[in-house]
C-alpha cells in the first residue's frame, strides 16, 4: 500500500458527460501529480499541484481541470468526454522534488 | 524536453534466468526511478536512483548520470517479475519534480 488513496477505482460513463476522480496524498506529501496512462501514449504528465499551488501543467486538455484544496486532496475533473479518455487515470504524491513519488492504484475510466 | 528511452521493449525469460533493462535520458537529472506495474495495472517503486548502485533482493539498480544511463538488474527471474518496467526521470532543469516515464519495458517470465 502506497498511501495514495485514489476514488473510483472503476467509472464507466457515457460519451459527453462529466467525472469527477479523487486523490488523497499520503501523509505528510505537500505534491499532488495526476498521470494519464493509455494504452498508445503510455504515461502521460497531466498536472501537478504543491501546498494548494498549480506548479507544472503538461499535456492536459482544456475540457480537463483540476484542483488541490486546503486538506491537501486534490480532484481531476474530465469533462465533455470522448471515447479516447478511457484510461487509466493515477494521482501521485511527493514531499516535494527530489523525493520519491508514490502512486495510487489508478482509476480505471471507461467512455461508451 | 527530455527523453527518456528504455531497451529492450520486451522480454521474455525462462524462470530463473537473469536479465538487465536499460534506460537513457537525453538531459542532466536530479530524480530518477524505477517502477513496476504488475498485471493489474498498480506503479510500485522499485528504486530511487539518482546516482550510484542499490540493491533490493534480487534487484539492484545502477546510475550513471554521467553518462546519462540507468540500469536495472533482474536476477533469477520469478513469474511474478512479470509486468511492465519503467524508468522515470525528473529534468534537473524543470524545478517541478514532475517525472517523465520511458515507454517501459515488457517482461514475462515463464515457469
Amino acid at each position: 500500500d502506497s498511501g495514495v488513496t485514489q476514488t473510483p477505482k472503476h467509472l464507466i460513463t457515457a460519451t459527453g458527460q462529466r467525472v469527477t476522480l479523487r486523490c488523497s496524498p499520503r501523509s505528510g506529501d505537500l505534491s499532488v501529480y495526476w498521470y494519464q496512462q493509455s494504452l498508445d501514449q503510455g504515461l502521460q504528465f497531466l498536472i501537478q499541484y504543491y501546498n494548494g499551488e498549480e506548479r507544472a501543467k503538461g499535456n492536459i486538455l482544456e475540457r480537463f481541470s483540476a484542483q488541490q484544496f486546503p486538506d491537501l486532496h486534490s480532484e481531476l475533473n474530465l469533462s465533455s468526454l470522448e471515447l479516447g479518455d478511457s484510461a487509466l487515470y493515477f494521482c501521485a504524491s511527493t514531499m516535494d522534488r527530489g523525493n520519491t513519488i508514490y502512486f495510487g492504484e489508478g482509476s480505471w475510466l471507461t467512455v461508451v | 524536453g527530455i527523453q527518456v528511452e528504455q531497451s529492450p521493449p520486451d522480454l521474455i525469460l525462462q524462470e530463473g534466468a537473469n536479465s538487465t533493462l536499460r534506460c537513457n535520458f537525453s538531459d542532466s537529472v536530479n530524480n530518477l526511478q524505477w517502477f513496476h506495474q504488475n498485471p493489474w495495472g498498480q506503479l510500485i517503486n522499485l528504486f530511487y536512483i539518482p546516482s550510484g548502485t542499490k540493491q533490493n533482493g534480487r534487484l539492484s539498480a545502477t546510475t550513471v548520470a554521467t553518462e546519462r544511463y540507468s540500469l536495472l538488474y533482474i536476477s533469477s527471474s520469478q513469474t511474478t517479475d512479470s509486468g511492465v518496467y519503467f524508468c522515470a526521470v525528473e529534468q534537473r532543469s524543470s524545478n517541478t519534480g514532475k517525472l517523465i516515464f520511458g515507454q517501459g519495458t515488457t517482461l514475462q517470465v515463464k515457469p
